[in-house]
């Protein structure tokens, strides 16, 4: 009963291909993000839904495209993949934006 | 520019002992402050939410304070065990109910036996 489970756990493949991450959560949570943490460590949100709804959208490439189908879900489309994109990516939600974030356990990207 | 700030980097300790790890932060406005735990290879866990209203809370053998005049926060750490090794992120709210969160860049913390 994990309550937010993202997958592939490990993705690896080459440049220019397009890769997609799929994120679900049980939690019941109304909002759900995106993050993406490269090799420092540092955590940076890529993209936030509330309900369906896009509520934050950082200065992402739009090779990146997020797509929510219903609140439980939301997954992370991939274009064109470049050697840049390699990091661990972070699914995570929360009830409401103030209150605690629940990570899924990453997808580690590699680019090749 | 908001920035949060950890220190140390890194620290190793002695199993059973205290440490305690610093969080300065130059977000404004504040909303909140939140310390995360992040075991390799997992995502981070939540140990512990502050308003400005607050000055200290406890999650265990975790205490985080928080003075939101001088924009610091440390996490202290009593009794270390095995299982505490892991990074510790520091995230601070730069405005309510938008979900921005600015982030540290961790310590990372060692126990060893």
């Amino acid at each position: 009963d994990t309550a937010v489970s993202q997958t592939p756990k490990y993705l690896v493949t080459q440049m220019g291909n397009d890769k997609s991450i799929k994120c679900e959560q049980n939690l019941g949570h109304d909002t759900m993000y995106w993050y993406k943490q490269d090799s420092k460590k540092f955590l940076k949100i890529m993209f936030s839904y509330n309900n369906k709804e896009l509520i934050i959208n950082e200065t992402v490439p739009n090779r990146f495209s997020p797509k929510s189908p219903d609140k439980a879900h939301l997954n992370l489309h991939i274009n064109s993949l470049e050697l840049g994109d390699s990091a661990v990516y972070f699914c995570a939600s929360s009830q409401v934006a103030d209150s605690p974030l629940h990570f899924g356990n990453g997808t580690r990207l590699t680019v090749t | 520019k908001n920035q949060v700030e950890q220190s140390p980097q890194s620290l190793i300790i002695l199993e059973g002992k205290n440490c305690t790890l610093q969080c300065n932060y130059t977000v404004s406005p504040f909303s909140n402050l939140r310390w995360y735990k992040q075991d390799t290879g997992r995502g981070p866990v939540s140990l512990t939410i502050m308003t400005f209203s607050e000055n200290t809370k406890s999650n265990g053998r975790y205490t985080a304070t928080l003075d939101a005049d001088t924009k610091q926060s440390s996490l202290h750490i009593t009794a270390s065990q095995l299982s505490d090794s892991a990074s510790y992120i520091c995230v601070v709210s730069a405005r309510r109910n938008t979900g921005k969160l600015i982030f540290g860049q961790g310590t990372t913390l060692q126990v060893k036996p």
